[in-house]
């Protein structure tokens, strides 16, 4: 089974500095999709940046990025310049692309951010 | 375009009542999950619906059921109402034939089911 591990529970970073959100999976699955969600106080998910395993380059998505280490099972988030509205729970999750025809997510326990003015 | 809407916003039941929650899927979406996220942690999956039948179900007892009808929305059907159901429950959509692409599903802002 596919589980996923994001270690941090909680993090702050000051306001236009930077920060990396950890996120560790396990997988016996050689092709599948990655995703880092927002989940603000609103508690809608949103979606922030996502990851093929099958692509090398890492995604980017104007201030947010990906370190993917497929070898490692490792998929970290970088927020740059960091802004208020970045403030918010932040989950990794994980969804295999083949063994049925089923696009459920397997999410981290989340990594709560603060963002400090 | 009309995004993922779940009704209603908050509930309190007491143990052992039944609850009904309700979604409507975004705009052109034809499948719907369901996620239970108790506080603090990240979201489990209860189960899919596509073609109004259940295709997935996660690890969650008999207790909790569904239903999608012919326009795509669903409903979640929560018997015997136990203290630990206290959660946001939380409705995604997608479409299927995209199921095998990175397309990601999109999450309603959930209905916030507290259990006295």
């Amino acid at each position: 089974a596919q589980t996923v591990t994001q270690s941090q529970p909680e993090m702050s970073v000051q306001e236009a500095e930077t920060v990396t959100l950890s996120c560790t999976y396990d997988t016996s699955e050689s092709d599948y999709y990655l995703f880092w969600y927002k989940q603000p106080p609103s508690r809608q998910m949103i979606l922030v940046i996502r990851q093929e395993a099958y692509k090398q380059q890492n995604a980017t998505e104007n201030r947010f990025s990906v370190n993917f280490q497929k070898a490692a099972k490792s998929f970290s988030l970088k927020i740059s310049d960091s802004q208020l509205g970045d403030a918010a729970m932040y989950f990794c999750a994980f969804r295999g692309r083949y063994g049925g025809a089923t696009n459920k997510l397997i999410f981290g326990t989340g990594t709560l951010l603060a963002v400090q003015p | 375009d009309a995004g993922v809407t779940q009704s209603p916003t908050h509930l309190i039941k007491t143990r052992g009542q039944q609850v009904t929650l309700r979604c409507s899927p975004k705009s052109g979406h034809d499948t719907v999950s369901w996620y239970q996220q108790a506080l603090g942690q990240g979201p489990q999956f209860i189960f899919q619906y596509y073609e109004e039948e259940e295709r997935q179900r996660g690890n969650f007892p008999d207790r909790f059921s569904g239903h999608q009808y012919p326009n795509y929305s669903s409903e979640l059907n929560v018997n015997a109402l136990l203290l630990g159901d206290s959660a946001l429950y939380l409705c995604a959509s997608s479409l299927t034939r995209q199921v095998l692409s990175n397309q990601p599903q999109h999450f309603g802002d959930g209905t916030r089911l507290s259990i006295l």
